[in-house]
This record gives C-alpha cells, sequence and structure tokens, in this order.
C-alpha cells in the first residue's frame, strides 16, 4: 500500500483557517486521497475523500497537486471541537475496504 | 439512521480469559471492519468482512479471530487474552468492499489485567 507523510503535529488558533499537509509521492493512478479524523475518545470519522479535482464539503476542503503527489486538507475556520488527529490515507477504491492508518496529525487548537 | 454500535463500551477481563466483542452495523451496510488501537501502535486493521466472508485479514495472530452473521452483525473473539491485547477495538461499517466511505463505531475499550 502507498504510504503518507503527516506532520506529527500541529497548532492553530480559533477562528482561522488550518492547512494540513499530506505528501504521498508513490501515490497510484487509482488511489483516492482519503482523511478521516478521530476526536478525543471517539472512533475515527469520515472527513473527505478526492482523486484529482479540488473537493469541498461542509466540513472541509481537499487541495490537490496536480501531480497528485501531495494535498492538503483546508478546514475553513478552525474551532475548538476540530481539535483532534487527522489522518491522511490512499485508499484503491474498488479492490477492498480495509485503511492503513498512519500516525496522522494531531491539531491542537488555541482559544 | 442509528449508526454504528459497539457494545459492550468497557470491558474488564484477566489474562489467559477469552473475550467476545460485537458490532451492529448502519442498517444497509453490508461490510464490516475491526481495527485495534494502541497508544504505540495506533490504529492497525484486524479483518474485514463482507457477506458473512472474511476478505482481508490483517497481521495479527490466530487468538483474534471474527465472524459476520446473515444480518451484517459482527462479533470478534480474542482467546488466551495477553496483557498487550489491552487497546481500544473499532468497528466500521459501509456499504459494501468497494472502498467506499467507513462509519465508526465509538469502540470497546478492553483492559486486560
Amino acid at each position: 500500500d502507498a504510504k503518507t507523510t503527516q506532520p506529527n503535529s500541529m497548532e492553530s488558533n480559533e477562528e482561522e483557517p488550518v492547512h494540513l499537509p499530506c505528501n504521498h509521492s508513490t501515490i497510484s493512478g487509482t488511489d483516492y486521497i482519503h482523511w478521516y479524523r478521530q476526536l478525543p475518545s471517539q472512533g475515527p470519522e469520515y472527513v473527505i475523500h478526492g482523486l484529482t479535482s479540488n473537493v469541498n464539503n461542509r466540513m472541509a476542503s481537499l487541495a490537490i497537486a496536480e501531480d497528485r503527489k501531495s494535498s492538503t486538507l483546508i478546514l475553513h475556520r478552525a474551532t475548538l471541537r476540530d481539535a483532534a488527529v487527522y489522518y491522511c490515507i490512499l485508499r484503491d477504491v474498488g479492490r477492498d475496504d480495509k485503511i492503513i492508518f498512519g500516525k496522522g496529525t494531531r491539531l491542537h487548537i488555541l482559544p | 439512521k442509528a449508526g454504528v454500535t459497539q457494545t459492550p463500551r468497557y470491558l474488564i477481563k484477566t489474562r489467559g480469559q477469552q473475550v467476545t466483542l460485537s458490532c451492529s452495523p448502519i442498517s444497509g451496510h453490508r461490510s464490516v471492519s475491526w481495527y485495534q488501537q494502541t497508544p504505540g501502535q495506533g490504529l492497525q486493521f484486524l479483518f474485514e468482512y463482507f457477506s458473512e466472508t472474511q476478505r482481508n485479514k490483517g497481521n495479527f495472530p490466530g487468538r483474534f479471530s471474527g465472524r459476520q452473521f446473515s444480518n451484517s452483525r459482527s462479533e470478534m473473539n480474542v482467546s488466551t487474552l495477553e496483557l498487550g491485547d489491552s487497546a481500544l477495538y473499532l468497528c466500521a461499517s459501509s456499504l459494501d468492499f468497494r472502498g467506499n466511505i467507513q462509519y465508526f463505531g465509538a469502540g470497546t475499550r478492553l483492559s486486560v489485567l
């Protein structure tokens, strides 16, 4: 499975945008980029996913580099409830359901 | 729509015992996956079931087993518990096995004494 690299931790101020980077230089053409997050004392939850084009939903935006070797999860206006571990994952959709999680980025939000 | 339900939420066992954890997926979801989360190893994939068949298995010893019933509910069993089996066990469900969005339960926290 292709691997992703994320910073161990990041800090951001409340009500400011947050850009969470992810490198995936060995991504294959059929890999989708998925983001999940895990809030304290909860199971992971889906945030967003994309293949080539940038994606937006009510939670976040996903910006994907043209060569697909990196991507950025954007939280437009961070709140204290966004403090979580964010996982960037590559999934070969259509093959199986298992998710290979990395260490993720622990996001701290400062009030 | 009810989410993924895992029971029990907390469990305390002693070494050598066995344990069975239960997972009820979201209605209509036919794929169930299990994960183990520990502070040292993070989130690790255990197994994946679809239509009562195990489709994938992670790198865990044979003491870890699972099954899925015809109503898509799933159980996982750990026999001969070891201290290192203390972890949060998470179940996730999705529509099918094709890499759709997975919805996770809150987990079962297992402590082995």
